[in-house]
């Protein structure tokens, strides 16, 4: 069973629209979780961790986590073709090891 | 943050051979780890780096093939050894911060002839 599971995509949407990105976990005990954006040939970037139910902004990123349905999710508002990359999922549980999903590969149509 | 650096940044490599990667931080951290991405692929871990003792392998990646050291809290070292071509991917060195969160080297580029 796999710990982090996402969506692989392809996930198209146009410039301007809202990006919504998802991923599901299967551990409860899972306590923290991060968002990273990869482009091709590059290695992963953190966009954003969230701790606590909930949204957390950051410019045009919005976290949301709800712990009781065992996901979280990664909002792009106002769309760029520079958002185009793969995003990753990571949880991790009350020891140190993050769990990566498969990434979900979002393109942004001009 | 933390500023990660790794050399080389690519290499080719023939069989039967082997490579050492380094990783350096900007600033000592609290844990160290190396991945490997294939093509395409999310990142597999293959192990924890600790800082003077020895690492801590993932299932299916054991110390003769992957050899790792730590001397310090800001440097690392992984040997990919007698390397075969199933070894070319991306390895990936990252750093966790007293914070919690995780960065990334930039990787280096193996291929294996």
């Amino acid at each position: 069973q796999k710990e982090v599971e996402q969506n692989s995509g392809p996930l198209s949407v146009p410039e301007g629209a809202i990006a919504s990105l998802n991923c599901t976990y299967s551990d409860r005990g899972s306590q923290s979780f991060f968002w990273y954006r990869q482009y091709s040939g590059k290695s992963p970037e953190l966009i954003m961790f969230i701790y606590s139910n909930g949204d957390k902004e950051d410019g045009r990123f919005t976290a949301q986590l709800n712990k009781a349905s065992q996901y979280v999710s990664l909002l792009i508002r106002d769309s760029q073709p520079s958002d185009s990359a793969t995003y990753l999922c990571a949880v991790t549980l009350s020891g140190n090891q993050f769990y990566f999903g498969t990434g979900t590969s979002l393109t942004v149509i001009p | 943050s933390a500023v990660i650096s790794q050399k080389p940044s690519r290499d080719i490599c023939q069989r039967g051979t082997s490579l050492t990667i380094q990783c350096q931080v900007d600033s000592q951290v609290t844990m160290m780890f190396w991945y490997r991405q294939q093509p395409g692929q999310s990142l597999t871990l293959i192990a924890t780096a600790n800082q003077g003792s020895e690492a801590t392998y993932e299932s299916g990646f054991v110390i003769d093939k992957f050899p790792i050291s730590r001397p310090n809290l800001t440097f690392s070292t992984l040997t990919v050894s007698n390397m075969s071509p199933e070894d070319s991917s991306i390895y990936l060195c990252s750093a966790r911060t007293s914070k919690e969160t995780q960065y990334f080297g930039p990787g280096t580029r193996l291929l294996v002839l």
